[in-house]
C-alpha cells in the first residue's frame, strides 16, 4: 500500500497521560502535516514539515503537543498530559512540492478518546 | 484570516435529483480543493482547482471555481445512495504551500 499510514487507528487514555501517534507518509513526498478533526466539523491545521523542518504551527498547537519528522520520513505526534478537550481524530496528510498544486493525501487518522 | 463557509451543511436529497454545493471563501486564492469523507473515515481527494473558471468532473459530481467571487461550486447530477457522505472544500492562502483551512462540510444524504 502506497498511501499515508498512521499508528495507532485507535487510543484510549486517561486523563494525564502521553500518547504519541505515528504517520507515515506517501514515499516520494517530501510534506507533511498534521491536522485535527473533532465531530462534526472539518480538519484545522496544527502544524506543517518539509523535509525536517517544522515550518509552521497553529495556535491550536498548545506547549502539550510537539511534533517531529526527524529523517523528513516518518512524523511523530505527542500529547502531552492529556486533556478531555483532545479526544479528536488527528489526520495526517503529505503531499510533493515538486507538483504545482500541492494536492495533500489524508491517512487514515488517529481516534484518541480522552476518559 | 482565511475563512471557507460552506452551504449547505446539511442536505438531503431523493435519487435522481440534482443539486449544488456552494463553497464561499473571504481571501484570495489559486487552489481549491474538494475531498469526500465518509463516516468514520479520512478524506478522499475529488477535485483540484487551480485557476479561474476551473471546471472538473468526475462521474455524477462537478466542480467549478470562480476566483473573483471567491466562490466554488460541486453539483451533483442524478443522484446516487452511493454519493451519500461529507463533502469539504478546502483553501490554501494565494501562492501558499501551506496548510489547507477548511469548510465546515455538508453533510449529504441521499434517499430512495
Amino acid at each position: 500500500d502506497t498511501g499515508v499510514s498512521q499508528n495507532p487507528r485507535h487510543k484510549i487514555t486517561k486523563r494525564g497521560q502521553n500518547v504519541t501517534f505515528r504517520c507515515d507518509p506517501i514515499s516520494e513526498h517530501n510534506r507533511l502535516y498534521w491536522y485535527r478533526q473533532t465531530l462534526g466539523q472539518g480538519p484545522e491545521f496544527l502544524t506543517y514539515f518539509q523535509n525536517e523542518a517544522q515550518l509552521e504551527k497553529s495556535r491550536l498547537l498548545s506547549d502539550r503537543f510537539s511534533a517531529e519528522r526527524p529523517k523528513g520520513s516518518f512524523s511523530t505526534l505527542e500529547i502531552q498530559r492529556t486533556e478531555q478537550g483532545d479526544s479528536a481524530m488527528y489526520l495526517c496528510a503529505s503531499s510533493a512540492s515538486v507538483t504545482s498544486y500541492n494536492e495533500q493525501f489524508f491517512g487514515p487518522g488517529t481516534r484518541l478518546t480522552v476518559l | 484570516e482565511l475563512k471557507v463557509e460552506q452551504n449547505p451543511l446539511f442536505l438531503s436529497m431523493q435519487e435522481g435529483k440534482n443539486y449544488t454545493i456552494y463553497c464561499n471563501y473571504s481571501t484570495t486564492s489559486d487552489r481549491l480543493y474538494w475531498y469526500r469523507q465518509d463516516p468514520g473515515k479520512s478524506l478522499e481527494s475529488l477535485f483540484v482547482l487551480l485557476s479561474n473558471g476551473a471546471v472538473k468532473q468526475e462521474g455524477r459530481l462537478m466542480a467549478s471555481l470562480d476566483t473573483k467571487a471567491r466562490l466554488s461550486t460541486l453539483h451533483i447530477t442524478a443522484a446516487v445512495h452511493d454519493l451519500s457522505a461529507t463533502y469539504f472544500c478546502a483553501v490554501v492562502l494565494y501562492r501558499s504551500a501551506r496548510q489547507l483551512t477548511f469548510g465546515s462540510g455538508t453533510q449529504l444524504t441521499v434517499l430512495p
